[in-house]
C-alpha cells in the first residue's frame, strides 16, 4: 500500500530546459511534503519542501507545485543543468512537521548536453 | 561539522549472523531514523525515536531492534540476518519542523 507513488521511475531532459517530476499521495492526513536528492554512493539531501496551507514554493531554480484536491505535487527545475542529475525523492508527512516520512520510490532524472 | 555518521559503509553478513549497525549525529537533533532502500520500493521506514531512551516502529520493523542509550547515537540491529535483509540502510535526524539531514548509508548483503 503506497501511500506516496511517484510513477515516473526515469526522466531524461535536455540541459537548459524545464524538467517536472511528479508525485501523488493517497492520505489525506499529509500536510508537509518534501522533495530530495540522492547521487550515487550518498545519502539523500533536502531540496525544497511546502506546507499544505501553500499551493507553490519556489527557491531558485526549483519549484514545487501542491495540487491538494488532486493529491498531487510536482517539483519544477528550470533551467535544468547536468549537475541535476540525481535521483529525485517525493516524501510526505502527517505530523505538521517533517516527522516520520513518508517516500516515494524515486525517480531518475537524466539531463543530457 | 560531521553531521550524521554511519559505520559501518558495506559489510557481508552469513544467513544466521547479527550485527549493529551504528548512527551518530552532532547536531542535538531529538529525532532519529533508520530506513532501507530497496529497487522500486524507494525508502522505508524501520525504527525511529522521538528522543533519547525512546524508540518506536515504523513501517518495517521486524527483523531488527533499535537502542537510544544516547541523545546522539540511535543503534539498529539485526539478530540473525535473512538475505531479505539485503538492503542499503540509512538513518537520518531532525529537528522538529525542518527536514531530515541522512547519513551517507551502509550498504548490507546477507549471503
Amino acid at each position: 500500500d503506497q501511500q506516496v507513488k511517484q510513477n515516473s521511475p526515469s526522466l531524461s531532459v535536455q540541459e537548459g530546459r524545464i524538467s517536472i517530476l511528479n508525485c501523488d499521495y493517497t492520505n489525506s492526513m499529509f500536510d508537509y511534503f518534501l522533495w530530495y536528492k540522492k547521487y550515487p554512493a550518498e545519502g539523500p539531501t533536502f531540496l525544497i519542501s511546502i506546507s499544505s496551507i501553500k499551493d507553490k514554493n519556489e527557491d531558485g531554480r526549483f519549484t514545487v507545485f501542491l495540487n491538494k484536491s488532486a493529491k498531487h505535487l510536482s517539483l519544477h527545475i528550470v533551467p535544468s543543468q547536468p549537475g541535476d542529475s540525481a535521483v529525485y525523492f517525493c516524501a510526505a508527512s502527517a505530523a505538521q512537521g517533517a516527522q516520520k516520512l513518508v517516500f516515494g520510490q524515486g525517480t531518475r532524472l537524466t539531463i543530457n548536453p | 561539522n560531521a553531521g550524521v555518521t554511519q559505520t559501518p559503509k558495506f559489510r557481508v553478513l552469513k544467513t544466521g549472523q547479527s550485527m549493529t549497525l551504528l548512527c551518530a549525529q552532532d547536531m542535538n537533533h531529538e529525532y532519529m531514523y533508520w530506513y532501507r532502500q530497496d529497487p522500486g520500493m524507494g525508502l522505508r521506514l524501520i525504527h525511529y525515536s522521538v528522543g533519547e531512551g525512546t524508540t518506536a516502529k515504523g513501517e518495517v520493523p521486524d527483523g531488527y531492534n533499535v537502542s537510544r542509550l544516547k541523545k546522539q547515537n540511535f543503534l539498529l540491529g539485526l539478530e540473525s540476518a535473512a538475505p531479505s535483509q539485503t538492503s542499503v540502510y540509512f538513518c537520518a535526524s531532525s529537528l522538529f519542523s525542518e527536514g531530515y539531514t541522512f547519513g551517507s548509508g551502509t550498504r548490507l548483503t546477507v549471503v
